[in-house]
This record gives structure tokens, C-alpha cells and sequence, in this order.
């Protein structure tokens, strides 16, 4: 079964760079999930979006921004990136079936902040 | 949203039983309890979600007391494989966001 994709799966950048990472959900998924873990830390909820629209917001900084495309593929975009950006991004989809909702992660980005 | 607490780490061998309990004494009504299962460096892999009672799939149990103010993640006959780390979570039936809280570190040994 197709699972989620992101891209890149490895990112290197330095300090003040910018950095964008891509999310194509589950085919028929409407809701896209951005996710940060730092090492050694559990995963913290960023932004989610529900058919274009940001649904949820969390700890997300305000040097990042994310948008869901028309083929609800998602990117988010980050700048001015500093040393503590530095961690895995998953990014997750799901779909209201049946009235239960299972959010399916993609394998993550590693983001690297020299 | 509902705080959970779990042990931070268990372990086993291989072919035993192991149960994770996840407190959760703040559990609103509209709560559901899911579980996901996490490999170094992957995606957190659902697991398992219920409202009350007991639950079965092809990979666990999941026993929700009477009070839901706890519930037990059981996972028969452990494989090398199992060996991860477990979140419990609480939260609204359809919510937007998940909350991990500090999982539980299972470790397998042969």
C-alpha cells in the first residue's frame, strides 16, 4: 500500500540558511500533519492542514511556515534556520473513514543545522 | 488534552507476553486511548485505539478499564523486533494533533 512520502530524507545546511521539506500524503488523504522530534525527545506537533487550510497550529516557530497544495501535498518552509532546528520532521496524513481518524507517518526528514 | 504517564523503560525476552499501562487520570469522556509504536530514526506506526473495554488487532490488545483512567497496551510473544519505544496517548475522537507524551523504551533480549 502507497505510504506517505517526504523529501528530502537527509538535509544539510548552515546557520540563517533556508530550508524546505516536502510531504505528498496517502492518496485520498485530506489532512497533513507536521511533526519535529530533536534527539533524544519525543515528537512535538508543529501544523496541520485540512483540505488547503491550516486546522491546527502548535509549537511551531515563527521563522517557519507551511502551505497544503492543491494536490495536498505539503511543504514547510523554514528560515533563518539556527543550530536547535537541528532534528527529524515527520510529517503525517490522514483521512476521516468511517469516522475514525489514523494518522500515518512517512519515514521523516533529518535536518542538519551546522 | 489528557496528560498520560508510562514506565519509561521495560524489558523482555523473547516469546513472553508484555503489558504496557498507561495512566491517564484526567481522561475527558470524548477521549480516545491510541497507541503508537516508534523505531529509532522511522515514523511513529499506529498501533492500536480504543474507547473502553478490550480491543483486539493482528498485533495487540488494548484492556481500557471500567474508569478509563488507565489502560494496558499488550503486545503476546515479543520478537527482537518489538524492541522500541511505545506511546500512549490520549485525546479527541478525531482531533487534529497528537500529544506524545514520554513513551515507554521496550527492550527485547533473545
Amino acid at each position: 500500500a502507497a505510504g506517505v512520502i517526504q523529501s528530502p530524507r537527509h538535509l544539510i545546511k548552515e546557520k540563517r540558511e533556508t530550508a524546505t521539506l516536502k510531504c505528498y500524503p496517502i492518496p485520498r488523504h485530506d489532512t497533513v500533519y507536521w511533526y519535529q522530534q530533536g534527539p533524544g525527545q519525543d515528537p512535538q506537533f508543529l501544523i496541520s492542514f485540512y483540505e488547503k487550510m491550516q486546522s491546527d497550529k502548535g509549537s511551531i516557530p515563527d521563522r517557519f511556515s507551511a502551505q497544503q497544495f492543491s494536490d495536498y501535498h505539503s511543504e514547510l518552509n523554514m528560515s533563518s534556520l539556527e543550530l536547535g532546528d537541528s532534528a527529524l520532521y515527520f510529517c503525517a496524513s490522514s483521512t476521516t473513514s468511517g469516522g475514525q481518524e489514523t494518522q500515518y507517518f512517512g519515514p521523516g526528514t533529518r535536518l542538519l543545522v551546522l | 488534552l489528557a496528560k498520560t504517564t508510562q514506565p519509561i523503560s521495560m524489558d523482555s525476552y523473547e516469546g513472553q507476553e508484555v503489558n504496557i499501562t498507561c495512566s491517564h487520570n484526567n481522561i475527558a469522556t470524548n477521549d480516545y486511548i491510541t497507541w503508537y509504536q516508534q523505531f529509532p530514526s522511522q515514523g511513529p506506526r499506529f498501533i492500536i485505539q480504543g474507547y473502553k473495554t478490550k480491543v483486539t488487532n493482528e498485533v495487540a490488545s488494548l484492556f481500557i478499564p471500567a474508569d478509563r483512567k488507565s489502560s494496558t497496551l499488550s503486545l503476546p510473544r515479543v520478537s527482537l523486533s518489538d524492541t522500541a519505544v511505545y506511546y500512549c496517548l490520549v485525546g479527541v475522537y478525531n482531533t487534529d494533533k497528537l500529544i506524545f507524551g514520554t513513551g515507554t523504551r521496550l527492550q527485547v533480549f533473545p
